[in-house]
């Protein structure tokens, strides 16, 4: 199975809301990701933790906060967020973060609409 | 100039056609080499996973990889009206963060 299922699908919020994205995998895999794709292109990466540690942060700005809470569940807090950050928040998990990259299993995504 | 280049395209095919969908590349420390495929508003599904230079093949689709030309190819036989997505190619290996970097993505359409 290399399921990664993600909730909610829709998400509509105010720039004064918080919110939460999550995510969840259980292929036993021990890197997870946050993406986030904009209309007609690719994923670019947020976020990655490795060992439930954060590893990489694509300098991206605080009103986006990550928390693994364990192996197999990646959250993405959200505040203040801007209407320009609407996109489809995507979660990867691959077996390790290696310097290949892994074999990345992406879900559905979330589409975030901010109003 | 980026690192991955590929055609957005659209490309459009009658359903049966061979298509070839391609990506350069100007890292020559990149070493895996991935085909991702991409439904509207759904999340990448991975369809090919290759390491240094040579073919696989699985079912209908076949990954090449060129590393003396930094030139990687998908194809697809038969084609069929449900392959039309958007297909992503994605390549790491280059520094040990294990970062993906992915191409613009090519839009196909196959026709009945």
């Amino acid at each position: 199975d290399t399921e990664v299922t993600q909730t909610p699908k829709h998400l509509v919020m105010g720039m004064t809301n918080k919110k939460s994205l999550k995510c969840e995998q259980h292929m036993g895999h021990r890197a997870m990701y946050w993406y986030k794709q904009k209309a007609k292109k690719p994923p670019e990466l947020m976020f990655v933790y490795s060992y439930e540690k954060l590893s990489i942060n694509e300098s991206v700005p605080s009103r986006f906060s990550p928390e693994c809470p364990n192996s197999s569940l990646l959250n993405l807090h959200l505040h203040a967020l801007q209407p320009e950050d609407s996109a489809l928040y995507l979660c990867a998990s691959s077996q390790a973060q290696s310097r290949t990259g892994g074999e990345q299993y992406f879900g559905p995504g979330t589409r975030l609409t901010v109003t | 100039q980026k690192e991955v280049e590929q055609d957005p395209g659209p490309l459009s095919v009658p359903e049966g056609a061979i298509v070839s969908l391609n990506c350069t590349y100007s890292n020559s420390a990149f070493q895996y080499f991935m085909w991702y495929r991409q439904y509207s508003r759904k999340g990448p599904e991975l369809l090919m996973y290759t390491y240094s230079s040579g073919n696989k093949e699985d079912g209908r689709f076949t990954a090449q990889v060129d590393k003396s030309s930094k030139y990687i190819s998908l194809f697809i036989r038969d084609s069929q009206p449900s392959d039309s997505a958007t297909y992503l190619c994605a390549m790491s290996g280059a520094g040990n963060t294990g970062k993906l970097i992915f191409g613009q993505g090519t839009t196909l359409q196959v026709k009945p």
